[in-house]
């Protein structure tokens, strides 16, 4: 069954640093969002992505988030300075719209 | 805005006995679906269960099932015959038909299977 991967699986930076977290969604899928888990709190929305462009955001995905689809298959997620609040897992998801939205495994962002 | 709320932070079953995790929902939306997701001490999502809130028939995947009652705004997850495997914490999320394409998460019921 085809799969949306994540990676790094854990990435570590320093405050202040920019860090790109990478997926690729499952091929025939359309629409793709990240999502945000900090430790022990509930899964939070932070952007979907469709037809090239952002079409909804959190209040969370402020000017120091961006995402990009630069080839046709990956899906990045960059955060530009990071801060300490930052450190949470990030799940990227993706959907053909008609059904349910498909995970990947995450990736865990600690910053030091 | 919707709102998904789980009232249980955790639950503990003993393996092969039957557990029902609780969620409510708020929402104006008329048209809307529901799902359950594990997420297993891997972090994985996965998942478990979907219904679609004009579909008056409760969905069922093997050993999970749902009672959805559309009026009282409640979708809660009954696990049946719990495995050890069937131990992580539960997500009941919303997704609307109305406009917005995200899933909205309730915090979780953290399930424990006792052997």
């Amino acid at each position: 069954e085809p799969e949306v991967t994540q990676t790094p699986s854990h990435q570590v930076t320093q405050m202040g640093q920019e860090v790109i977290l990478r997926c690729v969604p499952i091929s025939n899928h359309l629409y793709f969002y990240w999502y945000r888990q900090i430790l022990g709190q509930k899964v939070e929305f932070l952007v979907s992505f469709y037809n090239n462009e952002i079409s909804e955001k959190s209040e969370i995905f402020d000017d120091q988030f961006s995402v990009e689809r630069p080839d046709g298959s990956n899906f990045t997620l960059k955060i530009r300075s990071t801060k300490l609040e930052d450190s949470a897992m990030y799940f990227c998801a993706s959907t053909t719209g008609f059904q349910p939205q498909h995970f990947g495994d995450g990736t865990r962002l600690s910053i030091l | 805005a919707q709102t998904v709320t789980q009232s249980q932070p955790e639950m503990s079953v003993q393996e092969a006995e039957t557990v029902t995790l609780s969620c409510t929902y708020d929402t104006s939306e008329s048209d809307y679906y529901l799902f359950w997701y594990k997420q297993p001490p891997s972090r994985q999502m996965i998942l478990v269960i979907r219904q679609e809130a004009y579909k008056q028939q409760n969905a069922t995947e093997n050993r999970f099932s749902v009672n959805f009652q559309k009026a009282a705004k409640s979708f809660s997850l009954k696990i049946s015959d719990s495995q050890l495997g069937d131990a992580a914490m539960y997500f009941c999320a919303y997704y609307g038909q109305g406009g917005s394409e995200k899933l909205v998460f309730g915090k979780g019921t953290k399930l424990t299977v006792n052997p």
